[in-house]
């Protein structure tokens, strides 16, 4: 079974500032896609950054980036420069190459961004 | 051009009627999916149909919850006798083979 634990139900950063949220995953496959998702108060799901499993580089999108440890399954994302407009839910999700199916999402981690 | 739409935006109804949630895909988007999310909570995978492949209904929590897809265009969820327990957000997304998801905005749906 594939599962996506996040243990942080709760977190806030002061504005400008980094922070960083914690993803563990658990899968037998040895290739699958890493994402990050985020859930403002909207409800719209919006992709942050993705990364493949093949891959050693850390995916980085502009001020996010993600460390991946894939021996130890762990797939963080680091927010840099934090902007009010970060403050949303964080979602961490699993999906198995070659497979057009479900994504496995954990249980999100609520970001709140302080001015 | 239109992301994912998903209508309606809430929906209050009494326990025990059926419910029907509708979500339009992107165009050309061969895979859609449907989600649930529950309070505070991630999400559930319900149900995904791809092209005209026989949907993958593993997520179905119950047989009250149905769902079908004309073609490769819209799609409608069903839940029959609704109780208390089925209130929560559900989420569509659709892609292209293998590729990123992307999601509606969801329809709240409340059981009293």
């Amino acid at each position: 079974a594939q599962t996506v634990t996040q243990s942080q139900p709760e977190m806030s950063v002061q504005e400008a500032e980094t922070v960083t949220l914690s993803c563990t995953y658990d899968t037998s496959e040895s290739n699958y896609y890493l994402f990050w998702y985020k859930q403002p108060p909207s409800r719209q799901m919006i992709l942050v950054i993705r990364q493949e499993a093949y891959k050693q580089q850390n995916a980085t999108e502009n001020r996010f980036s993600v460390n991946f440890q894939k021996a130890a399954k762990s797939f963080s994302l680091k927010i840099s420069d934090s902007q009010l407009g970060d403050t949303a839910m964080y979602f961490c999700a699993l999906f198995k190459a070659g497979n057009t199916g479900k994504l496995i999402f954990g249980q999100g981690t609520t970001l709140q961004v302080k001015p | 051009g239109a992301g994912v739409s998903q209508s309606p935006s809430n929906k209050v109804t009494e326990k025990g009627k059926d419910v029907e949630l509708r979500c339009d895909p992107i165009s050309g988007h061969t895979a859609l999916y449907w989600y649930r999310q529950r309070l505070g909570q991630g999400l559930e995978f319900l149900i995904y149909f791809q092209g005209n492949s026989a949907p993958d209904k593993s997520g179905l929590p119950s047989d009250r919850f149905s769902a079908e897809r004309t073609g490769e265009s819209v799609s409608t969820l069903t839940i029959q006798r609704t109780q208390q327990e089925d209130s929560a957000v559900y989420l569509c997304a659709s892609s292209l083979p293998g590729d990123e998801q992307f999601f509606g905005p969801g329809t709240r749906l409340t059981v009293l």
